[in-house]
C-alpha cells in the first residue's frame, strides 16, 4: 500500500507486505531529513535519516529516498510487522537546529 | 542510559492557572526542544535551547509561553493563564546539537496537559 503526501493520513497494509509512506517538504533550502516512528502513549522515535546529498539510504528493513527536484521524501518498510502499527513522521531541517515536523501518517498492519 | 525524562506525565488544571512542565535531557546533550502536539496532529515546535547561547523562541505561541534552562541541563516550560486550547502533549527532546555532528534527537515521554 502507499499513502500520496500527508492528506492521506492513514495507511493499512498486510503483514509481510511492503509499505510506502511519503511525504512533501515545502523548503528547498532544507537539507536535512528525519523519519520518526511514534508508537501511541510515547515519544518519536528516530527510524532513519539522509542529508540532501544523498538521495536514497537503507537501515534495516527502512529506505528513505529523497527526491529534491519535488521536495518529496519516502520511507519504505519491507516486510511490515505489527510491531510497525504506528504514526510515522517525516521532519526537516530547514535552518540552524529547527525541525518541522509534518502531520504525520498512521499505519496499520493487518495480521 | 536513561532517556529523556519529563514530569509530570499528566496534568489537569483549571482555565486561567499557570502549570510549570520538566524536562530533564540527555546528560552531556546541548540541545533541548521543546514541542507541542495536539491530538491527531503533527510536532508543533515551540523553544530551542543550545548551550550557553540565547534560545530560540520564534516558535512559542503567545507571551503567555516561556521556557527556561538551567545550568544546561533541567528546562521548564511555563504556561500562564492557561486556556483550554494550550491542551496538548508537550514534547521534550535532547540531541549532540551543531554541524558536523548527529541532529537525532531522543524524545521524552510527553506530558499531557489538560486545561478543564
Amino acid at each position: 500500500g502507499e499513502s500520496v503526501g500527508l492528506h492521506l493520513p492513514t495507511l493499512s497494509v498486510q503483514e509481510g507486505d511492503n509499505s510506502i509512506i511519503n511525504c512533501a517538504y515545502s523548503n528547498s533550502a532544507s537539507d536535512y531529513f528525519i523519519w520518526y516512528k511514534q508508537e501511541s502513549g510515547k515519544g518519536p522515535q528516530f527510524i532513519i535519516d539522509i542529508r540532501s546529498n544523498m538521495d536514497k539510504r537503507q537501515g534495516q528493513r527502512v529506505t528513505v529516498l529523497l527526491n529534491k527536484t519535488v521536495k518529496h521524501l519516502s520511507l519504505q518498510i519491507a516486510a511490515t510487522q505489527p510491531g510497525d502499527s504506528a504514526v510515522y513522521f517525516c521532519a526537516e531541517n530547514r535552518a540552524g537546529n529547527q525541525f518541522y515536523f509534518g502531520t504525520g501518517t498512521s499505519l496499520t498492519v493487518i495480521p | 542510559g536513561a532517556g529523556v525524562s519529563q514530569s509530570p506525565s499528566n496534568k489537569v488544571t483549571e482555565k486561567g492557572k499557570d502549570v510549570e512542565l520538566r524536562c530533564d535531557p540527555i546528560s552531556g546533550h546541548t540541545a533541548l526542544y521543546w514541542y507541542r502536539q495536539s491530538l491527531g496532529q503533527g510536532l508543533e515546535f515551540l523553544i530551542y535551547f543550545q548551550g550557553n547561547s540565547a534560545p530560540d523562541k520564534s516558535g512559542l505561541p503567545s507571551d503567555r509561553f516561556s521556557a527556561e534552562r538551567t545550568g544546561g541541563s533541567v528546562s521548564t516550560l511555563t504556561i500562564q493563564r492557561t486556556q483550554q486550547e494550550d491542551s496538548a502533549v508537550y514534547l521534550c527532546a535532547s540531541s549532540l546539537a551543531g554541524r558536523g555532528h548527529t541532529y537525532e534527537q531522543y524524545f521524552g515521554p510527553g506530558t499531557r496537559l489538560t486545561v478543564t
